[in-house]
Formats: structure tokens, sequence, C-alpha cells
């Protein structure tokens, strides 16, 4: 059984800029959620989406947008991007609530100059 | 108050010994509870949850659950050398919601 696939695992952009990254769930889970590591702040909740729409969402500005398509793959977006942005996005995958905990993805270590 | 809260470390323990991680959490009506351990450049990886109050045990690992002090530990026996990682305590209000990570704890397990 594949495990959670994020793309791409790095990325370097330039302040100002939007980036998206992408998260492919476990097969057969619905619920994808999203999170930002920093080693200031740790695990950070940016949203979650279950059945193509948001259920729930955490405390950052706007720039930060999600989406999940009708096959759970989930997308999220920043833009105007800041150099605080700087971190790990991980992607964690659930069947359909989180009772049982998540399978994380390899995440992406996006870094802006 | 953070809503979810470890001791940072780092925790050392010599092989063979217990460590003793703690967490505690300020939402009074959280139900689902979780350990994960994440090496240095990994992503976590969960290895226990634990919904009642109680021990829950898996292998070389417990975990231990106090609602009434909003305490949850995770004891892992005869520690090993590959058990070094930093450990997160994650909170679930309820099964829709979303879950809080505490900012984890660094274990070192010297040979």
């Amino acid at each position: 059984k594949a495990g959670v696939t994020q793309t791409p695992r790095y990325l370097i952009k330039t302040r100002g800029q939007q980036v998206t990254l992408s998260c492919s769930p476990i097969s057969g889970h619905r619920s994808v959620s999203w999170y930002q590591q920093t080693p200031g702040q740790g695990l950070q909740f940016l949203f979650e989406y279950f059945s193509e729409t948001q259920r729930n969402k955490g405390n950052f500005p706007g720039r930060f947008s999600g989406r999940q398509f009708s096959n759970s793959r989930s997308e999220m977006n920043v833009s105007t991007l800041e150099l605080g942005d700087s971190a790990l996005y991980l992607c964690a995958s659930s069947l359909g609530e989180a009772s049982y905990g998540y399978t994380f993805g390899s995440g992406t270590r996006l870094t802006v100059v | 108050q953070k809503e979810v809260e470890q001791n940072s470390g780092p925790l050392s323990v010599p092989e063979g010994a217990i460590a003793s991680l703690n967490c505690t959490y300020s939402d009074r009506g959280s139900q689902s509870f979780f350990w994960y351990r994440q090496y240095s450049g990994k992503s976590p990886e969960l290895i226990m949850f634990i919904y009642s109050n109680g021990d829950k045990e898996d292998g070389r690992f417990t975990a231990q659950l106090n609602k009434a002090s909003q305490y949850v530990s995770l004891l892992i026996r005869d520690s090993q050398p590959s058990d070094s990682a930093t450990y997160l305590c994650a909170v679930l209000k309820t099964s829709y919601d979303k879950v809080i990570f505490g900012p984890g704890t660094s274990l070192s397990v010297i040979p």
C-alpha cells in the first residue's frame, strides 16, 4: 500500500513569489491535513480537507490556501511568499477522522530567499 | 497557556533504562491523545494513541493517561540508541477536530 506522497521534496523560492505543494494521501483515505513545521514554532496546523471541503482551519493568514480534489489529492498554495514562510510543510492523511492518528508524508522543504 | 505542553529536553537516558516523557494539555474536553516519534530530518510517525484513563502498552512503549490531571505520558522501557528522536505529544478534542501538537521532547539514549 503506497504511503502519503508529497511533491516536490524541496523548493527554493524568492520573496513575493507563490508556490503550490501537492499531497496524495493513502488510497482510501479521505482526509488530508496540512501542517507547517519550524524549529521555533513546532508543528502548526494549517487546514484540513475532507471530501473536497475544508473542515478545519488554523490561524494562518489568507496567503495560505488549499483545496482537495475528488480523488482526495490535495494542494496547498502560498502566495506572496515571505522569508518567514521557510519551513517544512507536512501533509497528513487519515481515513475520515483523526481518532486513529495520522500518516504523514515526507514533507516539502520550502526555502524562501 | 499553550494547548499542549511538553518538556523540550533534551532528555538523556542510558541504554537499557526507562525513558519517561510527559505532556499536559489545556482543553479538559479532549478525547484522544497520541504520541509520535520524529527522527532528525524525517516526518513524524505514530507510535501510540490512547483514549481511556489508565495505561496502554505496546511492546516497549506504555502510554499513560490521566484526564483529571490533564496529563499524558509515554514510557519507553529498555531504551535503545535507536529510540533517540524527538517525541511529539498530540491531542484531539473531538473526532472531526484538528490535532494539536506539542513542541516535542528530544530524547537521547546513550550507549
